[in-house]
């Protein structure tokens, strides 16, 4: 039973377009979820989060929106550029219940096209 | 500074024979984890030590798994014996400090069992 989906292995955009990754999550205790990029033959790299008590972060290009009601974040980059062409991994934890472990998705492929 | 450090890169095993893989994390953090991808399963956590401390390692598939962390910069992770079905990417990753602090991923160890 996954408690983090990505159900979109891949997605392709043209450059200068929105990319919109999405994550559904399904354990209510889950209070901070954090985005990872992850390029070919390296280790995935923080790239944003967001607290429960927020519904937007945005940091330049990358904004994350958390809908809690719906149990569902999504990670929009605008403009998408080739260099964002790497797998996202959507991760999940429950900060306050004494633990530090994160649940990941299995991640979404994302092409950017030139 | 340096930031998380595997070794080897990649390892190629035979079927029953033992494996290690070994960690440094980046100085001064407490927290280190294990993780193992795999296309079917995605990124999941194995183990993770507070302070050398193995702290949740409800992750670690079976007997066959063990990891140890001697001292705040070293920590292995072995298989024996190793089968087949072992074979993933493996990630060190660590962190700082308890919640919401970003964990640093090394670049993993990609292991095949033959």
């Amino acid at each position: 039973d996954q408690q983090v989906k990505q159900n979109s292995p891949s997605l392709s955009v043209q450059e200068g377009r929105i990319s919109i990754l999405n994550c559904d999550y399904t354990n209510s205790m889950f209070d901070y979820f954090l985005w990872y990029k992850k390029y070919p033959a390296e280790g995935p790299t923080f790239l944003i989060s967001i607290s429960s008590i927020k519904d937007k972060n945005e940091d330049g290009r990358f904004t994350v929106f958390l809908n809690k009601s719906a149990k569902h974040l999504s990670l929009h980059i605008v403009p998408s550029q080739p260099g964002d062409s790497a797998v996202y991994f959507c991760a999940a934890s429950d900060s306050q219940g004494g633990s530090e472990k994160l649940v990941f998705g299995k991640g979404t492929k994302l092409t950017v096209n030139p | 500074d340096a930031g998380v450090i595997q070794s080897p890169r990649h390892e190629v095993t035979e079927m029953g024979q033992e494996v290690t893989l070994r960690c440094k994390p980046i100085s001064g953090h407490d927290y280190l984890f294990w993780y193992r991808q795999t296309m079917m399963r995605g990124l999941e956590l194995l183990i993770y030590f507070n302070n050398n401390v193995p702290i949740d390692d409800s992750g670690m598939p079976e007997d066959r798994f063990s990891a140890k962390m001697p001292n705040a910069s070293f920590s292995t992770l072995k298989i024996q014996p190793s089968e087949p079905r072992d074979s993933a990417v493996y990630f060190c990753a660590s962190s700082r400090g308890r919640s919401q602090e970003t964990q640093y991923f090394g670049p993993g160890t990609r292991l095949l069992v033959l």
